[in-house]
This record gives C-alpha cells, sequence and structure tokens, in this order.
C-alpha cells in the first residue's frame, strides 16, 4: 500500500515570495513516481511537475521546483516568487510500480498569495 | 485539443435513482480511472481501468460499476444514489507508464437528496 502526507492544510505567502509545500510518502514500490498537481478555484487538476524514484536530479518546472529527498521519503514543492495566480489547493500524488501504476493523493494544501 | 471529456458538469438525483456519469479521452491512453473529491480528503480512486475489457477496483468502489469496451471511452454508474455519493467526480486518462501524469476532466459535481 501506498501513503501520502500532506501536513500543511492551509497557507499563505506574499506576492513574490517563495513557498514550500510539505509532501511525504510511504511506499514499498522499489520504483515510482510522484507528482504535483494545482486545483484553482474553477475546479480543474492541473499537471506542474513529476520527480522519478531514480532520478538523479530535482525536477524544476519553471517557477515549480521538488525537493526530494528519498531516504526521508519527502517529495516538497517549493514554488517561487509566488503570484496571485498561485492561489489553489495543490495535491501530491504517487503512482508505484507494484499496483497497476494507480495513483494515490494526499489530502491538499491551499495556498493564498497575498498581495 | 478535446483531452478528457466529461458529462455532465452537474447534476442532481434523488436517492435511489441511477445514473451515468460519462468519460471520453481522445489521447488513445491505455489507463483510465475515476476519483470522487470531498472536502479534506483529496482524492480517492473508485474504479480504473488498463484498457479495453479491462477494469478492477481502487480505494471505494462500492456502490458504482464501470465498463471499458473502448479505449476511448470509460462511464461510471451509480446503481442506487444514496446522500453520502454526493461528490465532485473526476474521470482520469493515462499513458499505462510509471512516469506518466493522468490528464483530468473538468468534474462532475453531483449532488443526491
Amino acid at each position: 500500500a501506498q501513503k501520502i502526507t500532506q501536513t500543511q492544510p492551509g497557507m499563505f505567502v506574499q506576492e513574490k515570495e517563495a513557498v514550500t509545500l510539505d509532501c511525504t510518502y510511504d511506499t514499498s514500490d522499489p520504483s515510482y513516481g510522484l507528482f504535483w498537481y494545482k486545483q484553482p478555484s474553477s475546479g480543474e487538476m492541473i499537471f506542474l511537475i513529476y520527480q522519478g524514484s531514480y532520478d538523479q536530479q530535482n525536477a524544476t518546472e519553471g517557477r515549480y521546483s521538488l525537493n526530494f529527498q528519498k531516504a526521508r521519503k519527502s517529495a516538497n514543492l517549493v514554488i517561487s516568487a509566488s503570484q496571485l495566480g498561485d492561489s489553489a489547493m495543490y495535491f501530491c500524488a504517487m503512482r508505484g510500480d507494484s499496483n497497476d501504476y494507480k495513483l494515490s493523493f494526499g489530502a491538499g494544501t491551499t495556498v493564498t498569495v497575498r498581495a | 485539443n478535446a483531452g478528457v471529456t466529461q458529462t455532465p458538469k452537474f447534476q442532481v438525483l434523488k436517492t435511489g435513482q441511477s445514473m451515468t456519469l460519462q468519460c471520453a479521452q481522445d489521447m488513445n491512453h491505455e489507463y483510465m480511472s475515476w476519483y470522487r473529491q470531498d472536502p479534506g480528503m483529496g482524492l480517492r480512486l473508485i474504479h480504473y481501468s488498463v484498457g479495453a475489457g479491462i477494469t478492477d477496483q481502487g480505494e471505494v468502489p462500492n456502490g458504482y460499476n464501470v465498463s471499458r469496451s473502448t479505449t476511448e471511452d470509460f462511464p461510471l454508474r451509480l446503481l442506487s444514489a444514496a446522500p453520502s455519493q454526493t461528490s465532485v467526480y473526476f474521470c482520469a486518462s493515462a499513458r499505462d507508464r510509471l512516469n506518466q501524469p493522468q490528464h483530468f476532466g473538468d468534474g462532475t459535481r453531483l449532488s443526491i437528496l
């Protein structure tokens, strides 16, 4: 079984500052993938960034980067230079290679960017 | 690009009624899945399919049926609606590879009275 934990239900960040969203996971799969999704108030799910368990480098996509610490089983999302449009719910998710690649989600973190 | 299309976007049902939520994708993805989203609980997997003719249960399958007769379509059936099934339902598709992100439809907001 796999489990994703996001311990921050809500966060506030000042515009143009960076914010880190915590995600820890638990799995017995030797190979797995970690994903972050953004859900704005309009409701759609937007894929942001992916990190593979065997990737040597932390993933980056524009203003999004993933602080991957495999030994600690954490995959924190860093959003740099926050913008008002970053206000949304953010979900960490994982697919493992032993269970039909099912995607398991954390409970999510709400980010509110203040002007 | 259509991507993943869900219909309807909103639906109100009475307890005991049945209905089908439609999901179609045009990306030739092998993998399709249904999730429900409830406040404070993230998305929970209801059923999934790794290809036409193959379906399996997720975390919360009770009260729902699925079928996958074609690669493109993956309908979700509520057999006898209950108030506990009031939720937002998302359909998603992906390539059947570990590193492939799931592409989500816009969701169906379902209320059971």
